[in-house]
């Protein structure tokens, strides 16, 4: 099993739409949880940190379930920025484990 | 702006050839990390290196070899590759040499490398 697996898309949304997915994880003693998001050829940039139950930022709602050992990211009111692919990373001690990522797409 | 930076910014070179990747964080961190990305995979953890001193050696080949010459700097030194290695290389920062849970790291934006 892998350590962190998501959905890789893609997920085509329209502009003003509510997206969601998921990241599940196999370790239960991960402690702290990010979001990032990659574009095209860039880097990875921090979106969220989450260490407990949950964290909100603006658009961006990312919700932790330990007891199932996954994490949404939620983005409300999409923009054509949003596009882009987002990682989810687990923190287990100093070694971060990577998903493969989720696509998302916002169309005009 | 990322305050981590890395040079250079693309790559190639043939399966002969030596070349380094050098990488420079202006945060003020204590650990730092080298990343490849291949296409359609995750990132992949190579090397740790936490107060100056190596903490994870991946499992990665001999061909590659970092370097960590101030808690600011660090080197990756490539050769003999195979075109397989081809991929994003990342290097990445952060804060807590211990990787606490709130421990952020920072990546540069990436030398990507062909190997011919």
């Amino acid at each position: 099993r892998k350590e962190v697996e998501q959905d890789p898309g893609p997920f085509n949304v329209p502009e003003g739409a509510t997206v969601a997915f998921n990241c599940t994880y196999s370790n239960s003693a991960s402690q702290s949880f990010f979001w990032y998001r990659q574009d095209c050829r860039k880097e990875p940039k921090l979106l969220m940190s989450v260490y407990s139950s949950g964290n909100e930022d603006g658009r961006f709602t990312a919700q932790l379930n330990r007891a199932s050992q996954y994490i949404s990211l939620l983005i409300r009111d999409s923009k054509l920025s949003d596009s882009a692919t987002y990682l989810c990373v687990v923190n287990n001690d100093y070694k971060l484990s990577f998903g493969a990522g989720t696509t998302v797409t916002v169309r005009a | 702006e990322t305050g981590v930076t890395q040079t250079p910014r693309h790559l190639v070179m043939g399966m002969t050839n030596k070349k380094s990747l050098k990488c420079e964080q202006h945060l003020g961190h204590n650990a730092m990390y080298w990343y490849k990305q291949s296409a359609k995979k995750p990132l992949e953890l190579m090397f740790v290196y936490s107060l100056e001193e190596r903490v994870e050696n991946n499992s990665v080949p001999s061909r590659f070899s970092p370097e960590c010459p101030n808690s600011s700097h660090l080197f990756l030194h490539l050769h003999t590759l195979q075109p397989e290695d081809s991929a994003l290389y990342l290097c990445a920062s952060s804060q807590d040499p211990s990787g606490g849970i709130t421990d952020t790291q920072y990546f540069g934006p990436g030398t990507r490398l062909t190997v011919l």
